[in-house]
């Protein structure tokens, strides 16, 4: 039992550039979000989804793209990096009506 | 307008000493509670919750909260602190009326326990 696994743990991007963060969990949960972590802001909600093929924003969802194919898979997807998006990358998961389980995080620096 | 407050940046406290974080949240209703500890370089790991039931919850590490629903805070507290529990801690709250699957964060405080 993996928990919830994120990948890459460390990105550099170039402005203009896009990528996907990859976040997967094992623990069969409905309930999946992404939070960008910066520095006094606490964590911030980006997307989140309440099952496969549900998704809703978040409190900064500008910028970025989810999907939900799977019940395991839910990956963030920058369109065009900025700057603005540096910050560290967590990828939640739970039950409806429970707490999350957080991954160990992405460190992402947009240049 | 911010649904949880944690309006101390950084808290200190000597080692044996008892600790208190504080929280405050501003959602109306019965809110779910919640208290995560991250250590540097880490995720957040759950360490109590308060869903419904007695207003004293106990969860990891010896922590435990108190709700107080007249106040609107839910104060993490440990009767002896640890150096070892020095570490950023978040208060969150889930919104039972107004979107139930959105999690709201304080913006952190940093504990720091001396020897």
């Amino acid at each position: 039992n993996a928990g919830v696994t994120q990948t890459p743990k460390f990105q550099v991007l170039k402005t203009g550039q896009s990528m996907t963060l990859q976040c997967a969990q094992d623990m069969n949960h409905e309930y999946m979000s992404w939070y960008r972590q910066d520095p006094g802001m606490g964590l911030r909600l980006i997307h989140y989804s309440v099952g496969a093929g549900i998704t809703d924003q978040g409190e900064v969802p500008n910028g970025y793209n989810v999907s939900r194919s799977t019940t395991e898979d839910f990956p963030l997807r920058l369109l065009s990096a900025a700057p603005s998006q540096t910050s560290v990358y967590f990828c939640a998961s739970g039950r409806a009506t429970d707490t999350q389980y957080f991954g160990p995080g992405t460190r992402l620096t947009v240049l | 307008a911010q649904s949880v407050a944690q309006p101390e940046d950084q808290v200190n406290v000597a080692e044996g000493n008892p600790l208190t974080v504080k929280c405050t949240y501003s959602v109306s209703g019965n809110p779910y509670l919640f208290w995560y500890v991250q250590y540097p370089n880490r995720g957040l790991q759950f360490l109590l919750k308060y869903i419904t039931g007695d207003n004293l919850v106990k969860g990891s590490y010896g922590f435990e909260a108190e709700f107080n629903k007249s106040q609107t805070s839910f104060h993490l507290k440990k009767p002896s602190a640890l150096v070892s529990d020095s570490a950023l801690y978040f208060c969150a709250v889930r919104d039972r009326r107004r979107n139930f699957n959105k999690f709201y964060f304080g913006s952190g405080t940093k504990l720091n326990v001396k020897p």
